[in-house]
């Protein structure tokens, strides 16, 4: 069955830290999408990034970065310098099709609660 | 513009009560869900409408009924509720579920529903 595991629970890191959340998947697909979303208290989740199961290329965007590897079926997420507003729940997404209908939908992990200290 | 409005943002409501959550997006998406959320869990998903139909009903009670009377619209009406059912109630849109794995999911604020 596919599924996604984040480990870690919650973390806490003092402002300017870097930080890194853990993501490993397991799916039976060649073909499959990875997602990060943040949830900060508000209640709305942002989308972050999308990677394809084609592309190995690490991805940074400001001072957030994302490591793919196939090989050991993850994909984590750093923070760098952490900030006050960094603070939220993050959740990692695999995209799975639904055997009756054909239609996509996402698999969640349990998600990770960064707390970042000033 | 990356917005889904959802309706009324608290919502409390006694276990014979109606109530119903909106929905809206204006982005041209052909897909929408719901999902529920408890404390410190993931979302759930509840129900998918494709191109105003319902394509996934993740085998939730009928207390919950999901209406999409137009592309731009979704509302879930509650009925006779229990307090278990109190949660944050999250709607999603996407471009369309046809095209696959490659969707992005673009999230609401949530209804956030105590159930007394």
């Amino acid at each position: 069955a596919q599924k996604v595991t984040q480990a870690q629970t919650e973390i806490s890191v003092v402002e300017k830290e870097d930080v890194t959340l853990d993501c490993v998947y397991e799916t039976r697909d060649t073909t499959y999408y990875l997602f990060w979303y943040k949830q900060p208290p508000s209640g709305e989740l942002v989308f972050l990034i999308r990677r394809n199961s084609f592309d190995e290329q690490n991805e940074i965007s400001g001072r957030y970065s994302w490591n793919f590897q196939k090989s050991t079926s993850s994909f984590n997420f750093t923070i760098t310098a952490s900030q006050v507003v960094d603070s939220a729940v993050y959740f990692c997404a695999l995209s799975e099709a639904t055997p009756t209908s054909g239609t996509y939908k996402y698999i969640f992990g349990t998600g990770t609660r960064l707390k970042v200290l000033a | 513009d990356t917005e889904v409005t959802q309706t009324p943002k608290h919502l409390v409501m006694g276990m014979t009560n109606k109530k119903s959550l909106k929905c809206e997006q204006h982005m041209g998406h052909r897909a929408m869900y719901w999902y529920k959320q408890k404390a410190k869990k993931p979302p759930e998903l509840m129900f998918v409408y494709s191109y105003e139909k319902l394509s996934i009903n993740e085998s939730v009670p009928s207390r919950f009924s999901p209406e999409c009377p137009n592309s731009s619209l979704l509302n879930l009406h509650l009925h006779a509720l229990q307090p278990e059912d109190s949660a944050l109630y999250l709607c999603a849109s996407s471009q369309e579920t046809i095209a696959g794995p490659l969707n992005i999911q673009y999230f609401g604020a949530g209804t956030r529903l105590s159930v007394l």
